[in-house]
């Protein structure tokens, strides 16, 4: 267990649809990133927050958004999903965002989502 | 553009045939070179951090090194549990935020 929880671990719905994905970070991790990993893609950065405001944007789409909130958790929303959203969506924790110390990020297990 | 390309694609070893995997970056300004392990579904897991040109770090069968220009990440005698993807990243210097770049992966495939 890495200490960043996601939920669900998966997740089918269909095209069209609005989903939620969650994301607890690290105890004591202040900076929470959003990752898509799908096969052709490799792993592709969408949004990071620190201490509960945006810090660096990555080639999200409008119809992808995200927060987090005052007790550090985040939130990704997709919205009017299409089959090409199917992928694997990462969260990653950090305490210090500018340097990323030693360690680098912590990972979640993901969450898997399908569109259909 | 920032870039990270890693090489092969993919590798199959025979256990204890040991090899290097490589990782070229293109940025302006490296505040570290990250290489993480991932399995199948899961979550990449951080190995090492390098910082500097001439850098080494060893990690029982795995040894990363740094240049200029590429990392290299040697696995020596592995077993077939170091079967995974491999993953190399960076971390600009004029980066913010934070943000890793990430190459595409070596899929590492040991057999016994």
């Amino acid at each position: 267990d890495s200490g960043v929880t996601q939920t669900p671990k998966h997740l089918i719905t269909a095209t069209g649809q609005r989903v939620t994905l969650r994301c607890s970070p690290r105890s004591g991790d202040l900076s929470v990133y959003w990752y898509q990993q799908s096969l052709d893609q490799g792993l592709q950065f969408l949004i990071q927050y620190y201490n509960g405001e945006e810090r660096a944007k990555g080639n999200i789409l409008e119809r992808f958004s995200a927060q987090q909130f005052p007790d550090l958790h985040s939130e990704l929303n997709l919205s009017s999903l299409e089959l090409g959203d199917s992928a694997l969506y990462f969260c990653a924790s950090s305490v210090v965002p500018q340097t990323l110390g030693d360690y680098g990020y912590t990972f979640g297990s993901g969450t898997r989502l399908t569109v259909v | 553009e920032d870039q990270v390309t890693q090489s092969p694609e993919a590798l199959r070893l025979q256990e204890g045939e040991s090899s290097s995997l490589n990782c070229s970056y293109t940025v302006s300004g490296l505040r570290g070179l990250f290489w993480y392990r991932q399995d199948p579904g899961k979550g990449p897991e951080f190995l090492f951090t390098l910082y500097s040109a001439g850098e080494e770090k060893e990690k029982e069968r795995l040894k990363a090194t740094l240049t200029k220009k590429e990392s290299f990440l040697h696995i020596t005698a592995p077993k077939p549990e170091d079967s995974a993807t491999y993953l190399c990243a960076v971390l600009p210097r004029y980066n913010q935020g934070g943000k890793l770049i990430f190459g595409q992966g070596t899929e590492l495939s040991v057999k016994p």
